[in-house]
């Protein structure tokens, strides 16, 4: 059975601090797809980046890195200089592999920037 | 464009009413998607349509009934609801053409509350 841990419940920063949000998951298939999705308080969950388990480069996107590591199943997301505008609650979710992409969502990180 | 509108935005009803959810996408996508999210909790999957065919239904109690009139549009009917049914419920839509790229967006979500 497919699992996503997000062992951080909570993390508060200053503005301008940097903040990594750690996923850990497991899967036993090796055809697998990993997403961050960023929920403010308005509601909508924000699709911010998906990776498929056979690509295991890194990528940034502005203040925003994703760091990808099948060694350790994990999928970490940093932001650099966060701004008070990052506070949400942010989401880790897994989807193996099928047709109808079903999600496992972690149990989300709550970030709060302070200015 | 990647949005997904969802109305009402917020819904008040007591357990014998009856009512509808609505959710509209105008992307051309073939999946679509109803969430089921409780405070402070991760999204839960509740039905999942592909080609306007029920896919998936996640063991949901029959006071939920789903329906796919047109390939843009995905109504959630309600009746006879309990107070803990008192939920964000969230629509998604999805290309599904292919499960390597394509990535689910999320609309903002009814705020249901049942008296």
């Amino acid at each position: 059975a497919q699992k996503v841990t997000q062992a951080q419940t909570e993390i508060s920063v200053v503005e301008k601090e940097d903040v990594t949000l750690d996923c850990v998951y497991e899967t036993r298939d090796t055809t697998y797809y990993l997403f961050w999705y960023k929920q403010p308080p308005s509601g909508e969950l924000v699709f911010l980046i998906r990776r498929n388990s056979f690509d295991e480069q890194n990528e940034i996107s502005g203040r925003y890195s994703w760091n990808f590591q099948k060694s350790t199943s994990s999928f970490n997301f940093t932001i650099t200089a966060s701004q008070v505008v990052d506070s949400a609650v942010y989401f880790c979710a897994l989807s193996e592999g099928g047709g109808f992409q079903k999600l496992v969502f972690g149990t989300g990180t709550r970030l709060l920037v302070s200015p | 464009d990647t949005e997904v509108t969802q109305t009402p935005k917020h819904l008040v009803m007591g357990m014998t009413n009856k009512k509808s959810l609505k959710c509209e996408q105008h992307m051309g996508h073939r999946a679509m998607y109803w969430y089921k999210q409780k405070a402070k909790k991760p999204p839960e999957l509740m039905f999942v349509y592909s080609y306007e065919k029920l896919s998936i239904n996640e063991s949901v109690p029959s006071r939920f009934s789903p329906e796919c009139p047109n390939s843009s549009l995905l109504n959630l009917h309600l009746h006879a609801l309990q107070p803990e049914d008192s939920a964000l419920y969230l629509c998604a839509s999805r290309d599904h053409w292919t499960q390597y790229t394509d990535t689910q967006y999320f609309g903002p979500g009814t705020r249901l509350t049942v008296l």
